[in-house]
């Protein structure tokens, strides 16, 4: 069982806009502004779109954006592409000890 | 570019232990940490740990202490990391992954292609 909670699955047409949930708790999400994203297509490397919260690397989409309330981060991407459709993983920091605890992954399809 | 190359696919039996490589390139070797990452089948991903190439320090995931050991050799800029008393349970793609930035970072940019271990006997 991963330490923050990802629905399974989720799915979209071409066009709209998802969001993805990443629920934590006061240990990790809700004490630092520290989660990141990974984009992750079967076969290949994760790939970082997201890092402290909102901040996109250089080279990713701004149709990808970072947000969080409380314990929960969210990771919204608009204007959905047939590309899109991959796993798509959150992460936070916890401290130096466990350094960084992730989500089990949430599916997306486009439909 | 920063490029990491992982070791082969790996096939082991309960019991034994195993040794993955990742080679790096594109950047200078001793100037950032480099992870381990893996993801079991169906499963999430799971941090495994860190090793300062420069030092050579390294910080392991209670989960794992005592039986994961990660090192390095800058004369090749590889870093290794050895899992001894593999499980079935250890089955899973490890990934090296490179922080995003030189100084402290908790986000990697740079990830590996991957080794896949089977444990099975």
């Amino acid at each position: 069982q991963s330490a923050l909670t990802q629905p399974a699955s989720v799915s979209g047409s071409p066009g709209q806009s998802i969001t993805i949930s990443c629920a934590g708790t006061h240990n990790d999400v809700g004490n630092y502004n520290l989660v990141s994203w990974y984009q992750h297509h079967p076969g290949k490397a994760p790939k970082l779109i997201i890092y402290e919260v909102t901040k996109r690397p250089s080279g990713v989409s701004n149709r990808f954006s970072g947000s969080k309330s409380g314990n929960t981060a969210s990771l919204t991407i608009s204007g959905l592409q047939a590309e899109d459709e991959a796993d798509y993983h959150c992460c936070s920091y916890v401290g130096s000890r466990t350094f960084v605890v992730f989500g089990g992954g949430t599916k997306l399809t486009v439909l | 570019q920063v490029q990491l190359v992982q070791s082969g696919d790996e096939m082991k039996k309960p019991g034994a232990s195993v040794k993955v490589s990742c080679k790096a390139s594109g950047y200078t070797f001793t100037g950032y940490y480099m992870h381990w990452v893996r993801q079991a089948p169906g499963q999430g991903l799971e941090w495994m740990g860190w090793i300062n190439p420069n030092s050579g320090d390294t910080h392991y995931a209670q989960k794992f202490q005592g039986r994961v050991t990660m090192t390095r050799d800058t004369s090749i800029s590889v870093v290794y990391v050895e899992l001894s008393n593999l499980t079935s349970n250890d089955t899973a793609v490890y990934y090296c992954a490179r922080p995003y930035s030189s100084g402290w970072s908790d986000s990697f940019d740079s990830w590996g292609q991957g080794t896949l271990l089977s444990v099975s006997s």
